[in-house]
């Protein structure tokens, strides 16, 4: 079974540009979670989806938003990009929502602001 | 709110050297998951184990075995045997069940440095 896939795997952008990270779950998983990983912050969770409804949100200002198709795969976005938006973004996938199931990561993109 | 803590930023071993890697949590709740994930330079996260807090029995799979004590609040892993490959940062997880908040929240991981 593959694993979960992100793309882009590296990413560089400037200040005040929006992007869009996107995430393919293990193939049956319907939930898909974020999280944000920096030196300074450490792993954070962004946002979970779960048949394409978001279940759970974390501490982040509205720049950051996400969406999930009738396939289960996710996209996430940054608008007006920030030095401090530097970081690399970590989808995560789960078969079904709920604490008790574990997640399993893709490889990450790494986002640089400029 | 939960909180997790792993008070070693970095370890460093020779090979064939046992390492235990320290994590202790606070919750209030009383049914939550515990999670071990290593993380390689390549960056994934990779998930070890996951135990209840229901379920106090300790774990063996091959070279990693976990110790849970919720009387501490602890679950620690220990790596038999250190390899090389074994070098990656190992970070603890907790999940709790009840309300919204049932993201993981992770500690700030622990640098494992395996010398050949």
């Amino acid at each position: 079974k593959a694993g979960v896939t992100q793309t882009p795997r590296y990413l560089i952008k400037t200040r005040g540009q929006q992007v869009t990270l996107s995430c393919s779950p293990i193939s049956g998983h319907r939930s898909v979670s974020w999280y944000q990983q920096t030196p300074g912050q450490g792993l954070q969770f962004l946002f979970e989806y779960f048949s394409e409804t978001q279940r759970n949100k974390g501490n982040f200002p509205g720049r950051f938003s996400g969406r999930q198709f009738s396939n289960s795969r996710s996209e996430m976005n940054v608008s007006t990009l920030e030095l401090g938006d530097s970081a690399l973004y970590l989808c995560a996938s789960s078969s079904a929502t709920g604490s008790s199931y574990e997640q399993y990561f893709g490889p990450g993109t790494r986002l640089t602001v400029t | 709110a939960q909180k997790v803590t792993q008070a070693q930023t970095e370890i460093s071993v020779v090979e064939k050297e046992d390492v235990t890697l320290d994590c202790v949590y606070e919750t209030r709740d009383t049914t939550y998951y515990l999670f071990w994930y290593k993380q390689p330079p390549s960056g994934e996260l990779v998930f070890l184990i996951r135990r209840n807090s229901f379920d106090e029995q300790n774990e063996i799979s091959g070279r990693y075995s976990w110790n849970f004590q919720k009387s501490t609040s602890s679950f620690n892993f220990t790596i038999t045997a250190s390899q090389v490959v074994d070098s990656a940062v190992y970070f603890c997880a907790l999940k709790i069940s009840s309300g919204s908040a049932r993201q993981l929240t992770f500690g700030s991981g622990t640098q494992l440095t395996v010398l050949p």
